[in-house]
């Protein structure tokens, strides 16, 4: 049963260039969100996806924008890379919205470690 | 970004040892999460919470959501050198899909 998948494992960037990062979630799942990990912080949440739509958005710009796919993967697009954007960013998945208890846990992917220069 | 208030920070415990660490909020919960993550990874699931005074077990583990809903606890029996590793609270309110994360508590055992 394979678990979530994320690309790239690492990638480096400089300033001003775009960058897209992708999800396969946890079979069965269906609801996808990306969080954002700077060095030695917890995740923050930058938004989740469910139907193909964005349910719900963190505190982030709108250079962050995302999409998820009729197969249920996504991807996390950032634009206008700052300094300040390096960070490994995570992706989780999860059951669908409509259940409630057990599948509010998400599981999470090993990240995408992105440097930006 | 909002993150939740996790003590200690870190800490270093001989082998063999009970570990505690709590975390809290100023808003109330519906769920609380606790995950640990190792360096290059994900985070892992240890145990999920999700009424208020609930205790749960996993092995060694044990986890605690608060009665007042603004904190959780978790505590680690025997420590081994494999409970290496950075723990990561989580919890989630009403009417929201997002959730908010702990700074980490990053332990380290001494063998």
């Amino acid at each position: 049963d394979a678990g979530v998948t994320q690309s790239p494992t690492h990638l480096i960037k400089t300033r001003g260039q775009q960058v897209t990062l992708r999800c396969s979630p946890k079979s069965g799942h269906d609801t996808v969100s990306w969080y954002q990990q700077a060095l030695g912080q917890g995740p923050q949440f930058i938004f989740q996806y469910y139907e193909e739509e964005e349910r719900q958005r963190g505190n982030f710009p709108d250079r962050f924008s995302g999409h998820q796919f009729p197969n249920y993967s996504s991807e996390l697009n950032v634009n206008a890379l700052l300094l300040g954007d390096s960070a490994l960013y995570l992706c989780a998945s999860r059951p669908g919205l409509a259940y409630s208890g057990g599948a509010n846990v998400l599981t999470f992917g090993a990240g995408s470690r992105l440097t930006v220069l | 970004g909002q993150q939740l208030n996790q003590s200690p920070q870190s800490m270093f415990i001989q082998e063999g040892e009970d570990v505690s660490m709590n975390c809290t909020s100023s808003s109330i919960f519906n769920t609380w999460l606790w995950y640990k993550q190792d360096p290059g990874e994900g985070p892992v699931l240890l145990i999920a919470l999700y009424k208020a005074g609930e205790l749960t077990s996993n092995g060694r583990l044990t986890a605690q959501f608060g009665i007042t809903r603004k904190d959780s606890f978790l505590n680690i029996s025997a420590s081994i050198p494999s409970d290496v590793g950075i723990y990561f609270c989580a919890g989630r309110g009403g009417g929201t899909y997002k959730y908010i994360f702990g700074t980490g508590t990053r332990l380290k055992v001494l063998a």
